[in-house]
């Protein structure tokens, strides 16, 4: 089945820890993107990526790190330098240069205490 | 301003009554236009999207675009309980170059259809 992949589903940190979130597609897509949202809001751009080995700053990258070695992956690690990592993160692909839609994986719930 | 504004909601209609989802958008450039849906605790499943001005339907669903008005829109006909969800309208501004794909997101309108 071809599709997006993030892994947990739930995750939970203690302050100060690093974590890393997976996100893995075999849908062929170029560019993807990782995003929070928080409770009542709508989605913000934490970094994008269109190709391998290249990624760029959205517009919350502060305190996140991300990497793309391969085209099928780009995981994100969210760093004690984010001083409210508690969200719902939600990884997403998109086909092509043409197409603009945008393919969100199942997400991961990081909580944080 | 916000970038892309949506109707606050929550909005509630009656099971076959038509929803109307609406979304404002400040960049006069923006490109293309997309609605997805939330259910609760999931993530957002991309419906519909737009790219040219007027009228696109898909089985129940009719999106509407006015780019003179820097309006979209989003029908649901017929709605049915299981419509019931948030409602997320996406705008790929015309800033960053073609093939940047940046979207911007709406805050999201909770729908609710009771039977």
């Amino acid at each position: 089945d071809g599709g997006i992949t993030q892994s947990p589903k739930y995750l939970f940190r203690k302050e100060g820890q690093n974590v890393t979130l997976s996100c893995e597609q075999n849908l062929n897509h170029d560019a993807m993107y990782w995003y929070r949202q928080d409770p009542g809001q709508g989605l913000r751009l934490i970094y994008y990526s269109q190709i391998v080995n290249d990624f760029q700053k959205g517009d919350i990258a502060e305190g996140y790190s991300v990497s793309r070695e391969k085209k099928e992956s780009f995981p994100l690690t969210v760093t004690s330098a984010q001083k409210n990592p508690t969200a719902f993160y939600l990884c997403a692909s998109r086909p092509g240069t043409i197409n603009y839609e945008q393919y969100f994986g199942p997400g991961t719930r990081l909580t944080v205490t | 301003q916000k970038e892309v504004e949506q109707n606050s909601g929550p909005l509630s209609v009656p099971e076959g009554a038509i929803a109307s989802l609406n979304c404002t958008y400040s960049d006069r450039g923006s490109q293309s236009f997309f609605w997805y849906r939330q259910y609760s605790g999931k993530s957002p499943e991309l419906i519909m999207f737009i790219y040219s001005n007027g009228d696109k339907e898909d089985g129940r669903f009719t999106a509407q675009l006015n780019k003179a008005s820097q309006y979209v829109s989003l029908l649901i006909r017929d709605s049915q309980p299981s419509d019931s969800a948030t409602y997320l309208c996406a705008v790929r501004s015309s800033a960053g170059g073609t093939s940047y794909g940046k979207l911007t997101f709406g805050q999201g309108t909770i729908l609710t259809v009771h039977p």
